[in-house]
């Protein structure tokens, strides 16, 4: 089976633009969980999907926002881009809702200039 | 808020030696804690988990050891190899309904392995 892909792996954009990333799960998988990856903080829970319904949230402004397909390919914006977005951003798909077995994506590398 | 305190935040073993590493969790609304294993340039990759009614689970040369009391787990490598070299991280899922059913990471460890 292919694993998670995301798309872009990299991307760079000017404070205060807004900024899509997608992710597809591996087949079969309907959750899809979305994180921000920083040296400081580390890994941090931004949302999940499940079957096109948000499960769970982070506690992340409501600049950050997302969606999921009906075939289960997410995406994730972010709007009014800030300095202190530049992160890696994972996109993870499991089988079921809520799921500590999580499959993880390569990231997209975001730098906010 | 749920935390998962990881430690040590970096480690250097020689190759054959054991790595530990420590996490502690400040509440009990947790009810699996996995560890990721993350390879540069690549997602984290579930290593190993283990339930907090489980003292132990081994799989290979990894061994999570849980101390409920205490509210601490930790992971075991022995016979640590130089491609064991990787950032890891340990994790605790919630157990309440509405948004505490996450996973909650550490802030990671990164081992190096010399050979």
């Amino acid at each position: 089976k292919a694993g998670v892909t995301q798309t872009p792996r990299y991307l760079i954009k000017t404070r205060g633009q807004q900024v899509t990333l997608s992710c597809s799960p591996i087949s079969g998988h309907r959750s899809v969980s979305w994180y921000q990856q920083t040296p400081g903080q580390g890994l941090q829970f931004l949302f999940e999907y499940f079957s096109e319904t948000q499960r769970n949230k982070g506690n992340f402004p409501g600049r950050f926002s997302g969606r999921q397909f009906s075939n289960s390919r997410s995406e994730m914006n972010v709007s009014t881009l800030e300095l202190g977005d530049s992160a890696l951003y994972l996109c993870a798909s499991s089988l079921m809702t809520s799921s500590y077995e999580q499959y993880f994506g390569p990231g997209t590398r975001l730098t906010v200039t | 808020q749920q935390q998962v305190k990881q430690s040590p935040q970096s480690l250097i073993v020689q190759k054959g030696g054991i790595s530990i590493i420590n996490c502690a969790y400040e509440n009990t609304a947790f009810d699996y804690f996995p560890w990721y294993q993350q390879f540069p340039g690549k997602g984290p990759a579930l290593l190993i988990a283990i339930r907090p009614d489980v003292s132990e689970k081994k799989e290979g040369r990894f061994t999570i050891s849980f101390n409920k009391s205490a509210k601490q787990f930790s992971l075991h490598i022995m016979d640590s190899q130089p491609g064991d070299s990787a950032t890891y991280f340990c994790a605790a899922r919630g157990n309440s309904g509405g948004s505490n059913y996450k996973l909650t990471f550490g802030k990671g460890t990164l081992l190096t392995v010399n050979p």
